[in-house]
């Protein structure tokens, strides 16, 4: 298996562009998840997912940011418009189940730079 | 409020020596704990996954213990190599019955492993 791809992997632009980051995840997991880490918070949840379906959205930081799964292979997440603070490395993950022992699979990151 | 705090911040040992880092919690109500190995520029791989009645896991020269009365985990790493040098990061997991919906992360530790 591939594994979760993200892409793309490096992204810089400027503020106040759309900026839109994919994921595809492992095929046969449930649920999918959209993190974000910086140096200064680290790792935070934004949104995750239960058959296509959002669960719970409560860490998107404000209404700039969006994520969809249109369908089991694939989800969004898109910044409109974008803001230096959101500078930061974008994880998606996938899990079998959303079971509390059930582990989580990490893709690579997006690196987002918003100058 | 929900808090996972980590010790130290960073480490430098030597290839060869052991070390151990710690993570203190204060969530409630308490699912499991989780330790992640983070390798610059990729996503976190799960180490071990610790619920409430197990005390000790290992994974190869990666030994976690819990201390669910105290609220603290170790992570012992034995034999260390540069393979180890990586973020470490505790992540507890809250709620009843659990989801991986509430998971609270810890800042990570960054260990440098030197020849």
């Amino acid at each position: 298996d591939a594994g979760v791809i993200q892409s793309p992997r490096h992204e810089v632009t400027e503020m106040g562009q759309e900026v839109t980051l994919r994921c595809k995840p492992i095929s046969g997991h449930d649920y999918l998840f959209w993190y974000r880490q910086t140096m200064m918070r680290g790792l935070e949840l934004l949104i995750y997912f239960n058959n296509n379906v959002p669960i719970d959205d409560s860490g998107m930081p404000e209404d700039r940011f969006s994520a969809k799964m249109p369908n089991a292979s694939f989800s969004t997440l898109k910044i409109q418009p974008s803001e230096p603070r959101d500078s930061a490395v974008y994880f998606c993950a996938s899990s079998p189940r959303g079971g509390a022992t059930d582990t989580q699979y990490f893709g690579p990151g997006t690196r987002l730079t918003v100058l | 409020k929900n808090q996972v705090e980590q010790s130290p911040q960073s480490l430098i040992i030597l290839e060869g020596k052991n070390c151990t880092l710690q993570c203190n919690y204060t969530v409630s109500p308490f699912s499991n704990l989780r330790w992640y190995k983070q390798d610059t520029g990729r996503g976190p791989v799960s180490l071990t996954i610790m619920t409430f009645s197990e005390n000790t896991k290992s994974n190869g020269r990666y030994t976690a213990t819990l201390d669910a009365d105290t609220k603290q985990s170790s992570l012992h790493i034995t034999a260390s190599q540069l393979s180890d040098s990586a973020s470490y990061i505790c992540v507890v997991s809250a709620g009843y019955g659990g989801s991986q919906g509430n998971l609270i992360f810890g800042k990570g530790t960054k260990l440098s492993v030197k020849p």
